[in-house]
């Protein structure tokens, strides 16, 4: 059973330019969780969606951040106009329905942006 | 969810056990004690997590005080591989499945 798939795993774009996760959730996962951690810093939430909707986007930047997670694919998260302070690493989780809610997430290996 | 306390970083010897403390004193009765850790530049792994009778998995043990104030993770044989940042986090397991992470315990193993 494959884990929480990221890709890319690294990815450099220039000021301006849009950048696109994407994150496929453990086989049978319906809810998906995007974190971002900047540079020796902790793991903040952005957002929450399950398929079609987004449950919670208290964490997320009201500009230039979007997410979906569509009935088919993977789920994105998208930065638009990229600048430095993006620069950081993404982590996507994933967990089962509601009706198993143990708390515990599957976490992807992370996409890494750099800005230059 | 509550706040949870940690010590910033702590060394422990190879082959020894390293005692993780979390203090939680804001703790309600409904949530949950979670334990995750980070190893360098991978994603967070889940460890244990518990209520409040002590709990014990292949990874780890899970202590957590009568008074649910403050708990400790134990890793009976530390190996190398488990220096990592380890995460406390308290949670009300009805109020959806998302984790907030505080700065954790750097933990270092020494040889």
């Amino acid at each position: 059973n494959a884990g929480v798939m990221q890709n890319p795993r690294h990815l450099v774009r220039r000021r301006g330019q849009e950048a696109r996760l994407r994150c496929s959730p453990m086989k049978g996962h319906s809810h998906v969780y995007w974190y971002r951690q900047l540079p020796e810093e902790g793991l903040k939430f952005m957002v929450y969606l399950q398929k079609e909707n987004i449950i919670d986007e208290s964490g997320m930047p009201k500009e230039r951040f979007s997410a979906e997670f569509p009935k088919e694919g993977p789920s994105i998260l998208r930065i638009q106009q990229v600048v430095r302070g993006d620069s950081a690493a993404y982590f996507c989780a994933s967990s089962p329905q509601s009706g198993t809610n143990t708390g515990e997430l599957f976490f992807g290996e992370g996409s890494r942006l750099t800005v230059l | 969810d509550a706040k949870t306390t940690q010590p910033t970083s702590m060394d422990c010897a190879e082959g020894r056990a390293a005692n993780l403390p979390c203090n939680h004193s804001t703790i309600s009765g409904n949530e949950y004690v979670y334990w995750y850790r980070q190893i360098h530049s991978q994603g967070p792994q889940y460890i244990i997590h518990g209520l409040k009778n002590n709990e014990t998995n292949e990874m780890a043990s899970l202590i957590i005080t009568e008074d649910r104030k403050s708990s400790t993770l134990i890793l009976p044989h530390a190996t190398l591989r488990d220096t990592a940042v380890y995460y406390c986090i308290v949670r009300n397991n009805n109020a959806g499945n998302m984790l907030t992470f505080g700065g954790g315990t750097r933990l270092m193993v020494k040889p």
